[in-house]
């Protein structure tokens, strides 16, 4: 167990509509990052938030957005969803904000599928 | 920000020793190296982390050279639960950007 909480695990969906994918980091850990894992694919970095703010922004679409509570909890809204957007979404937390280290710890993943 | 390249895939057999190699050229004088392994459908897991010549843990050893332009994952005689995705993350140079290769597909049979 990671320590990186991940809710809904799976969810099902339409195309056109817009759901919401939370992420409890770490105790302690003030950095949340978002990937996108589409099926039999690499891990694609979304973004980064530190403390609040947004740090790094990846390959992220403009339906997507993200944000991280005063309580660090983060959500990674997606919205008129696609049928390709279906993948596995992971979060991961750091204790820091890029010290260079690249020691993250992943959740389990929400899995995304639109029809 | 350094980009690492990785074999896709390896096969090995049980009881041998595996080893995977990353090249990371461009790699910041501050970033470290760190591996993951990921079953399917799940997170990817810490494995080790090293800056430096060769660190050792209880399931795995990384061997940095001086140069730190590549690094060598090191498994100890591997078993079938081993059979993975290997990826090799190097430090974020700065950006807050953690960029994963490809990963390598390590198959082990029996």
């Amino acid at each position: 167990d990671s320590g990186v909480t991940q809710t809904p695990k799976h969810l099902i969906t339409a195309t056109g509509q817009r759901v919401t994918l939370r992420c409890s980091p770490r105790s302690g850990d003030l950095s949340v990052y978002w990937y996108q894992q589409s099926l039999d694919q690499g891990l694609q970095f979304l973004i980064q938030y530190y403390n609040g703010e947004e740090r790094a922004k990846g390959n992220i679409l403009e339906r997507f957005s993200a944000q991280q509570f005063p309580d660090l909890h983060s959500e990674l809204n997606l919205s008129s969803l696609e049928l390709g957007d279906s993948a596995l979404y992971f979060c991961a937390s750091s204790v820091g904000r890029g010290q260079n280290t690249g020691e993250l710890f992943f959740g389990e993943g929400s899995r995304l599928t639109v029809l | 920000l350094a980009k690492t390249t990785q074999p896709i895939s390896m096969d090995s057999y049980e009881g041998q020793e595996v080893n995977i190699t990353c090249s990371h050229n461009n790699i910041a004088t501050n970033d470290y190296i760190t591996w993951y392994q990921q079953f399917p459908s799940q997170g990817p897991r810490f494995i080790i982390q090293g800056y430096k010549t060769k660190v050792t843990n209880e399931v795995a050893s990384l061997f940095i050279p001086a140069d730190r332009k590549s690094s060598t994952l090191s498994l100890p005689r591997v078993s079938l639960s081993d059979t993975a995705v290997y990826y090799c993350l190097v430090g974020d140079g700065g950006t807050y950007k953690y960029i994963f290769g490809t990963g390598t597909r390590l198959k082990v049979l029996a």
